[in-house]
């Protein structure tokens, strides 16, 4: 069984293109959280997606940043015109579909992002 | 809205000691808690969660650690430290629940440090 997969790996954009993160949950996952770290800092919360849905976007930037996930195919996290302050790792989680106490969140490998 | 200290940025220990990395949580309700360990340029593993029940909890590399609701701790120990376990140590609080959206919030992070 496949972890979660996300790609690319890294990523270098220069100031002012976009950027496209995919994430694809860990089968029968029908859950993803994205977050991003910061150099030397800890994980943030930025969006809870399930298909089609955006649940819980309040950690997300008000402009540029849009998450998706859809019917089918992987998480899409995009940042247009990006700043070098977007630099960081990009991390996506999955979860199961029934949201029990105590679920964990399994992790990708994250997208690093750098921004020129 | 939930909080997460880890006091400390970074700790050294020689290989064979024992470890013990602090975590404090702010949260009005019975928190679930996890830690995760991040190894460079890597993705977040789970070592252990609490959501109930017994209050210490078992995980896996011989970490454990004990939730005290009176000190709002959710300390990580382990009785004899590898060379292998150098890494980042995230602790995290969760608030899941069927239906409701189950973001994590992070501390800091601790690195640790293993000396020879």
């Amino acid at each position: 069984n496949a972890g979660v997969m996300q790609n690319p790996r890294h990523l270098v954009r220069r100031r002012g293109q976009e950027a496209r993160l995919r994430c694809s949950p860990m089968k029968g996952h029908s859950h993803v959280y994205w977050y991003r770290q910061l150099p030397e800092e800890g994980l943030k919360f930025m969006v809870y997606l399930q298909k089609e849905n955006i649940i819980d976007e309040s950690g997300m930037p008000k402009e540029r940043f849009s998450a998706e996930f859809p019917k089918e195919g992987p998480s899409i996290l995009r940042i247009q015109q990006v700043v070098r302050g977007d630099s960081a790792a990009y991390f996506c989680a999955s979860s199961p579909p029934l949201r029990r106490v105590g679920d964990e969140q399994f992790f990708g490998p994250g997208t690093r992002l750098t921004v020129l | 809205a939930q909080s997460v200290t880890q006091p400390d940025i970074h700790i050294t220990v020689s290989e064979g000691a024992s470890l013990e990395l602090r975590c404090n949580y702010s949260y009005g309700a019975t928190p679930y808690l996890f830690w995760y360990v991040q190894s460079p340029g890597q993705g977040l593993q789970l070592l252990l969660k609490y959501f109930s029940g017994d209050t210490l909890v078992q995980g896996i590399k011989g970490f454990e650690a004990e939730f005290k609701r009176s000190q709002s701790s959710f300390n990580l120990r382990k009785p004899s430290v590898h060379w292998s376990d150098a890494a980042e140590y995230f602790c995290a609080v969760g608030a899941s629940g069927t239906g409701t959206a189950s973001k994590l919030t992070f501390g800091t992070g601790t690195r640790l440090q293993v000396t020879l």
